[in-house]
């Protein structure tokens, strides 16, 4: 079993869809990154959480450390939100990647 | 300011050969880790350097090497390319050890081997 889950795998939406991405792990954390990449690699970070709820414009992270549970929300979705959205915990001075989630919202 | 810079963005290597890759951190930044990241897949950790040294290692095998100099800046060392080693290489810098402080990315090099 992997240590960071993600869930879904794909998902696709309507332009203005309120979107959620979940990640669950399994490790001992210090923080909680979500980030995004757009086709060509460059990796952006969104967030980094160790508790609580953050929000940066259309997009709210929440954790959950004693569930080992987070969220990533998308409000009033739009096409240049698709891309690839990341969760990774930071544990013994690593980041440990999940999969990822791909995104894609159609006009 | 500039970011967290990596060079080539792309490569073309043959399977037997090596390869460098090259990263300048975020300036103010002291330490750089190195990551792969096959296609479809997340990115897998390599290892990190902070104070020119190896500090934290992931599951790759010793073809795998590196080296940070006195500028901070970093250098990924593969020998004897297998086919399995396309990937997109990123580099992450941060101040400090990674575990505590933000990383920001660089845009990655795309290493195809043929």
């Amino acid at each position: 079993k992997n240590e960071v889950e993600q869930s879904p795998q794909n998902l696709t939406a309507q332009e203005g869809e309120f979107i959620t991405i979940n990640c669950s792990y399994s490790v001992g954390i210090s923080a909680l990154h979500w980030l995004q990449q757009h086709p060509g690699g460059g990796i952006v970070s969104l967030f980094m959480l160790s508790s609580g709820k953050k929000k940066h414009g259309r997009l709210i992270a929440t954790i959950n450390i004693q569930e080992k549970h987070s969220s990533l929300h998308i409000t009033a979705s739009h096409p240049r939100d698709s891309a690839v959205y990341i969760c990774a915990v930071r544990s013994n001075y690593q980041l440990i990647w999940g999969a990822g989630t791909k995104l894609i919202i159609k006009p | 300011d500039a970011g967290v810079t990596q060079s080539p963005t792309h490569l073309i290597k043959t399977r037997g050969q090596q390869v460098t890759l090259r990263c300048s951190p975020k300036s103010g930044h002291d330490t750089v880790s190195w990551y792969q990241q096959a296609l479809g897949q997340g990115p897998q950790f390599i290892f990190q350097y902070y104070e020119e040294e190896e500090r934290q290692r992931g599951n790759f095998p010793d073809r795998f090497s590196g080296h940070q100099y006195p500028n901070y800046s970093s250098e990924l060392n593969v020998n004897a390319l297998l086919l399995g080693d396309s990937a997109l290489y990123l580099c992450a810098s941060s101040l400090g050890l990674a575990g505590f402080y933000e990383q920001y990315f660089g845009p990655g090099t795309r290493l195809t081997v043929t």
